[in-house]
């Protein structure tokens, strides 16, 4: 089974509020991705898991938490959204095993609308 | 740094004609070249890859040649058909100090009419 799941598909919420974002997968990857994407832009990177270790990027670091509680869930944790937060929020795992060639296998994403 | 660029946002065709969708990149490390597919309401899943210079890789009537000289790796098929209807990604892989992160282009919508 090659399948990413994520949960909720679509997430209403209101400014201020926090949001938390959850997937899984059963291929027992070592590495977990979450991405976010906008209409008409690249998806971009927020963070990922490799194993235990959290990796942040520079220009979201202080926007996005995460944990994973063990190696099949990840979540993605907004602690107060803003109206900036409003994307599709994609998750992915791979195998550190295939390097630089891994293939990516994503979820069908939650779409997270912020009011 | 890494960067993937890809021109068209949007490619609407008749049905049975060829298609290209370009992508370029940036590094300077070794590239590592994906392309990806998202039908709608659908997981993105990886169509092909290549790391191999000037060599065609091949999948479901896609096909890819990765360019060093360059820098490119654009999509192509001979014939679309209109379950080809789709957004489609370029990505290339860059190496973090803990392992491997894709850098995307923005995606080509690719519409097909009868």
């Amino acid at each position: 089974d090659t399948t990413v799941k994520q949960n909720p598909r679509y997430k209403l919420a209101r400014v201020g509020k926090p949001v938390n974002l959850i997937c899984s997968q059963t291929m027992n990857h070592d590495t977990m991705y979450w991405y976010q994407k906008k209409p008409n832009q690249a998806p971009k990177l927020l963070l990922f898991y490799y194993d235990k270790i959290l990796n942040r990027e520079a220009d979201t670091f202080e926007k996005f938490q995460s944990s994973r509680p063990n190696n099949s869930f990840c979540s993605l944790y907004i602690g107060s959204a803003g109206l900036e937060y409003s994307a599709m929020y994609l998750c992915a795992s791979s195998s550190f095993l295939g390097g630089h060639y891994a293939e990516q296998f994503f979820g069908p994403g939650t779409r997270l609308t912020v009011l | 740094g890494d960067s993937v660029t890809q021109t068209e946002g949007l490619v609407t065709l008749t049905k049975g004609l060829p298609v290209m969708l370009n992508c370029t990149y940036q590094t300077t490390y070794s590239p590592f070249l994906f392309w990806y597919v998202q039908h709608l309401n659908e997981a993105p899943k990886l169509l092909l890859k290549s790391s191999t210079d000037n060599k065609r890789t091949e999948h479901q009537g896609f096909y890819a040649t990765l360019h060093k000289s360059s820098s490119s790796f654009h999509l192509q098929k001979s014939s679309v058909q209109l379950s080809d209807s789709a957004l489609y990604f370029c990505a290339l892989s860059a190496a973090t100090s803990s392992g491997q992160k894709l850098v995307f282009g923005q995606g080509t919508i690719l519409k097909v009419y009868l």
